[in-house]
């Protein structure tokens, strides 16, 4: 079972334009993590995020968490074309990280 | 050590063949995970290692696969009689103890 759910599924901006990508999940976490996979490829870890921690940056990605709505976003400022990928959530339960479905960007030069 | 790897990339097999998959992780993780993901999916959770111990599998993972780690270094995941619905990607992941997987390229099974 999937414990994120991302919103929108898809998401198709021109270069320059910022992306916003919202997870929802449903149990308690210690730290919720966001990945970016690209078109047939592994998943690559962007950002972690702690229960204690409502805001993170890390170049031109911000991450936020909301844990009494448990939900977390990801935005991605001034898109590059580059930026075209998969985006994932991702929460630990018990030993192991669950994702959710994902958002699938596309940035048009 | 240049990451996560894992062989082959690809693997086209008939069904009812058995396939085995291999990760390579990084050498000092401790920890080593397998995925499944399917097209517009999100990776699912099949099963992992704590050394060399399996330490959790999924409801997912049938009494068809199996997968090893012995002396705790790369891991194996074999699929016997394969079926049309084990089509997919593999994905292996390591990690040290915390959070923060690197992954793998992943091997992509196409059943005929």
């Amino acid at each position: 079972s999937q414990q994120g759910e991302e919103d929108p599924q898809a998401l198709s901006i021109q270069e320059g334009e910022n992306a916003t990508m919202n997870c929802s999940y449903k149990t308690s976490i210690n730290n919720l993590q966001w990945y970016r996979q690209n078109s047939g490829r592994g998943l690559v870890h962007l950002i972690l995020i702690r229960s204690n921690e409502r805001e993170k940056h890390s170049g031109r990605l911000r991450v936020t968490l909301d844990t009494s709505k448990k939900s977390s976003s990801l935005l991605i400022t001034a898109s590059r074309a580059a930026d075209t990928a998969s985006y994932f959530c991702a929460t630990a339960l018990g030993g192991k990280l669950i994702f959710g479905q994902g958002t699938e960007l596309s940035v048009k030069p | 050590d240049t990451g996560v790897s894992q062989d082959p990339r690809h693997k086209i097999t008939k069904r009812g063949q058995n396939v085995t998959f291999r990760c390579d992780p990084i050498s000092e993780h401790n920890r080593l995970y397998w995925y499944r993901q399917t097209l517009g999916q999100g990776p699912e959770f099949l099963t992992y290692f704590q050394n060399e111990a399996q330490l959790e599998k999924s409801r997912l993972l049938s009494d068809r696969f199996s997968a090893e780690r012995p002396k705790g270094s790369f891991s194996t995941l074999e699929i016997q009689r394969t079926e049309q619905g084990d089509s997919a990607m593999y994905l292996c992941a390591s990690s040290l103890d915390g959070p923060g997987y690197t992954f793998g390229s992943g091997t992509r099974l196409t059943v005929v």
